[in-house]
């Protein structure tokens, strides 16, 4: 299964828009990658996914390379509540599991 | 829907005890997991069912964990003995499953607060 690399923490100040990277190096063709976040003391919260077109709802918009070998989760204008650790997952080409790796925690300064 | 249901929300219990956490899964989902997470580990999968039959337990931790799924919309985690090693937070997700990736979305519920003295 592939694995992501994020970074360990970020901080965005509120209002401006946050750019959240990861790697997946190994990535195959039919793979997805996925975006979730964790707010303190809450269960992981599920923000967007996609193979390899950009994709955007209400929540935030998700860049995916052409190569697909890393991908910018972006919150176009960040609030305080956005505030979380941010998970990105590969989602394994079989079988149903999610390997949550150590995501990134971002931290919005007012 | 109101979404994954866990209960209880916080659990207390002494070394030894039974502990048994609730999951109910949003109605019509296929899949059920069980995570576990620590500040040491991270969030892990425990194990998940498909159907309500187990697919995966290489998570599991050891024979005092135990998970049943009775129904479509009841689940079960067991610990018996507990120990203080166990103590974690154990969220139950579910989904509509499938082949396509929109199905695939998890979603998780608030979480249990386990606590062993």
């Amino acid at each position: 299964d592939a694995k992501t690399t994020q970074p360990t923490s970020m901080d965005c100040a509120e209002g401006r828009a946050a750019n959240l990277p990861c790697n997946h190096s190994t990535i195959s063709g039919n793979e997805y990658v996925y975006w979730y976040r964790q707010i303190h003391s809450q269960g992981p919260q599920y923000i967007i996914h996609g193979l390899k077109n950009n994709e955007t709802n209400e929540m935030a918009s998700l860049i995916i390379t052409e190569d697909r070998k890393s991908s910018t989760l972006i919150l176009p204008h960040a609030t305080l509540r956005d505030t979380a650790v941010y998970y990105c997952i590969v989602r394994p080409s079989t079988g149903n599991q999610f390997y949550f790796g150590t995501g990134t925690s971002l931290t919005v300064i007012p | 829907d109101a979404g994954v249901i866990q209960s209880p929300r916080h659990e207390v219990t002494e070394m030894g005890q039974e502990v048994t956490l609730r999951c109910k899964p949003i109605s019509g989902h296929d899949y059920l997991f069980w995570y576990r997470q620590t500040m040491m580990r991270g969030l892990e999968l425990l194990i998940y069912f498909n159907n309500n039959v187990p697919i995966d337990d290489s998570g599991m931790p050891e024979d005092r964990f135990s998970a049943k799924m009775p129904n479509a919309s009841f689940s079960t985690l067991k610990i018996q003995p507990s120990e203080p090693r166990d103590s974690a937070v154990y969220f139950c997700a579910s989904s509509l499953g499938g082949t396509a990736a929109s199905t695939d979305t998890q979603y998780f519920g608030p979480g249990t607060r386990l606590t062993v003295l």
